[in-house]
């Protein structure tokens, strides 16, 4: 049974420049969630995706966006890329529910330069 | 705003001690209080939940302790190994089908052989 997967793993950009990471869930999971983590911090919340909606929305700028297909696969995508948007980005799947667990992928690294 | 945070950033034990590790949060609204182990290079690995109308859940060596008076947390690591070495985070969820995940700062635990 797979678990989360991300790719790529590692990712290097230039400011301005335009950026798509790809999840795919756990198997049996119907709710991806993307989380930013920048160097010594705590992830912080971008979107969650269920049913290919956006249903819920962090802090974030327009600049990030997303998709969920019918498979339940999803794509995060940052416009505009800044230095700070350097970071580990997390994806994390669940089943849409309550009291439900999400479980992380290992996150793609993107530098941005 | 609403934040779940952490009293010590390092935490340095023995191994074979146990080990305690706390968290202060803010939104008293909360339904699920989760910790989540990280290790380098990977993603929040969950370790164990509780929910707000809990105050003590066990898993296997890890005890979660919840007190809503206080609003504070922790999580006991029992025989600490080295293996348990990693940066540990709490995290609150209003629970629901919206699973916004909000984490702290984080805590590093360093086990001493």
């Amino acid at each position: 049974d797979a678990g989360v997967t991300q790719s790529p793993t590692h990712l290097i950009k230039t400011r301005g420049q335009q950026v798509t990471l790809r999840c795919s869930p756990k198997s049996g999971h119907d709710t991806v969630s993307w989380y930013q983590q920048a160097l010594g911090q705590g992830p912080q919340f971008i979107f969650q995706y269920y049913e290919e909606e956006e249903r819920q929305r962090g802090n974030f700028p327009d600049r990030f966006s997303g998709h969920q297909f019918p498979n339940y696969s999803s794509e995060l995508n940052v416009n505009a890329l800044l230095l700070g948007d350097s970071a580990l980005y997390l994806c994390a799947s669940s089943r849409w529910g309550v009291g439900e667990t999400q479980y992380f992928g290992p996150g793609t690294r993107l530098l941005v330069l | 705003g609403e934040s779940v945070g952490l009293h010590l950033p390092t935490l340095s034990v023995q191994e074979g001690d146990n080990s305690i590790i706390n968290c202060a949060y803010s939104n008293s609204a909360s339904d699920y209080f989760i910790w989540y182990k990280q290790e380098s290079g990977k993603g929040p690995q969950f370790i164990i939940d509780i929910r707000s109308n809990m105050d003590k859940r066990q898993g296997q060596r890890v005890t979660v302790l919840l007190n809503k008076t206080v609003k504070h947390l922790s999580l006991q690591i029992a025989a600490t190994q080295p293996g348990d070495s990693a940066v540990y985070f709490c995290a609150e969820t209003p629970g629901g089908g919206y699973q916004k995940v909000t984490f702290g700062t984080g805590t590093k635990l360093q086990v001493i052989p």
